[in-house]
């Protein structure tokens, strides 16, 4: 079965600076696609980034960026310059190669304060 | 495309009253998610449709739940009847293009059960 983990519930950040938010996940296939999605107080689900796991570069959005370390299975979203848009639920979540049930962690809450 | 799309947007009913949902995924693609959002459990997956035809249907809580997709364009979640604790945000979502791994929400329908 596939789990993904997100430790932390809520994240606050300073206008302009960078935050990362965690995330590790368990799956004992070797093909997936992790993603990060964003749900503003509109409660729209957002996707932010998609990373293959059969790449090895880190995927990048802008000022969206992952650090995926596949051995230590771990997919964290670093987000530079935070703007006060950013403020949102984020998610983490897992989906296999082929497969098309989306496992989603439980959030975090990213408070971004002027 | 405009994307998935779902009506209504709110909705607020009493108790033992029958509830329907729709919703039109992404034109020409094969699969179609809905989702279950609450506070308690996060974002559940509730059931899965393709090619019209539903695939898993485990996530469905009871049998007062029950989905359908008579065609490609369009597709219900009913709940009949009604109770308070099933007021959450659901969403349909889609795969775009390729991409099947690759969810895209709609803007989710808020539920009210007094």
């Amino acid at each position: 079965a596939q789990t993904v983990t997100q430790s932390q519930p809520e994240m606050s950040v300073q206008e302009a600076e960078t935050v990362t938010l965690s995330c590790t996940y368990d799956t004992s296939e070797s093909d997936y696609y992790l993603f990060w999605y964003k749900q503003p107080p509109s409660r729209q689900m957002i996707l932010v980034i998609r990373q293959e796991a059969y790449k090895q570069q880190n995927a990048t959005e802008n000022r969206f960026s992952v650090n995926f370390q596949k051995a230590a299975k771990s997919f964290s979203l670093k987000i530079s310059d935070s703007q006060l848009g950013d403020a949102a639920m984020y998610f983490c979540a897992l989906a296999l190669l082929g497969g098309f049930k989306t496992i989603f962690g439980a959030g975090t809450r990213l408070f971004v304060k002027a | 495309d405009a994307g998935v799309i779902q009506s209504p947007r709110h909705e607020v009913t009493e108790m033992g009253q029958e509830v329907t949902l729709r919703c039109k995924p992404i034109s020409g693609h094969d699969y179609l998610f809905w989702y279950r959002q609450t506070m308690m459990r996060g974002l559940e997956l509730l059931i899965y449709f393709n090619n019209n035809v539903p695939i898993d249907d485990s996530g469905m809580p009871e049998d007062r739940f029950s989905a359908k997709m008579p065609n490609a364009s369009f597709s219900t979640l009913k709940i009949q009847p009604s109770e308070p604790r099933d007021s959450a945000v659901y969403f349909c979502a889609s795969p775009l293009g390729r991409l099947q791994e690759t969810q895209y929400f709609g803007p989710g329908t808020r539920l009210l059960v007094l």
